[in-house]
């Protein structure tokens, strides 16, 4: 079975701060993973994904992901954390199950941006 | 293009009742998804409609059914609430239902069981 694992339920980083997000996933097939942002009381925004293209996989706002196979890892990094990034951030996997492909997400980690 | 769109964006019920949550997938996706997510949790697989046929469905019981109409949007239907069924109800649209595609969200219908 496909899982995620989202270390750290909240994140602190000051302003400027480099942003360091865990997510480990466990899958026994190729993976295909996703970030996802959550600001309060709105849906899920795409951050990025990895679809085996590239190890490091950029994308919007400044944030970037690296696949690690060797650690089964997919940390999300930003170099220099903004106020509006605090918010809810999901890492997913793509499983399937009987020929229907779905997300399996983590139980996500709150980041707090400090002035 | 217009993304996906989710209504009502909040209602109120009492245990018991029966609700009706409605999606509208972007234009050109054919499969729309529906997640549960609880206070504090990560979303949760209900189910998956293409082409109009459920293609798959999560750990949730028989009072949670969905439609998809012909032009794709869709509906989740919840029978007998109960109040843990209290929760942010997101439903995602694709292209398709294959490993690669990427499921794009809708803001989500906030459901509260009193």
């Amino acid at each position: 079975a496909q899982s995620v694992t989202q270390l750290g339920s909240h994140v602190s980083v000051s302003e400027g701060a480099l942003v360091l997000l865990r997510c480990n996933y466990s899958s026994s097939v190729p993976p295909y993973l996703f970030w996802y942002v959550q600001y309060p009381n709105q849906g899920l925004q795409l951050l990025l994904k990895y679809t085996s293209a590239a190890t490091l996989v950029k994308g919007i706002n400044g944030f970037e992901a690296e696949f690690k196979k060797s650690e089964t890892s997919f940390h999300l990094t930003k170099p220099s954390a903004h106020m509006s990034d605090a918010a809810e951030y999901f890492c997913a996997v793509s499983a399937t199950t009987s020929g229907t492909y779905k997300y399996i997400f983590g139980t996500g980690t709150r980041l707090k941006v400090l002035a | 293009e217009t993304g996906v769109t989710q209504s009502p964006t909040h209602l109120i019920k009492t245990r018991g009742q029966q609700v009706t949550l409605r999606c509208s997938s972007q234009s050109g996706h054919n499969t729309v998804s529906w997640y549960q997510q609880a206070l504090g949790q990560g979303p949760q697989f209900i189910f998956q409609y293409y082409r109009e046929e459920e293609n798959g469905r999560g750990n949730f019981p028989p009072r949670f059914s969905g439609l998809q109409f012909p032009n794709y949007s869709s509906e989740l239907n919840v029978n007998a609430l109960e109040l843990d069924d209290s929760a942010l109800y997101l439903c995602a649209s694709s292209k398709g239902g294959t490993k690669q595609e990427t499921q794009y969200f809708g803001p989500g219908t906030r459901l509260l069981v009193l």
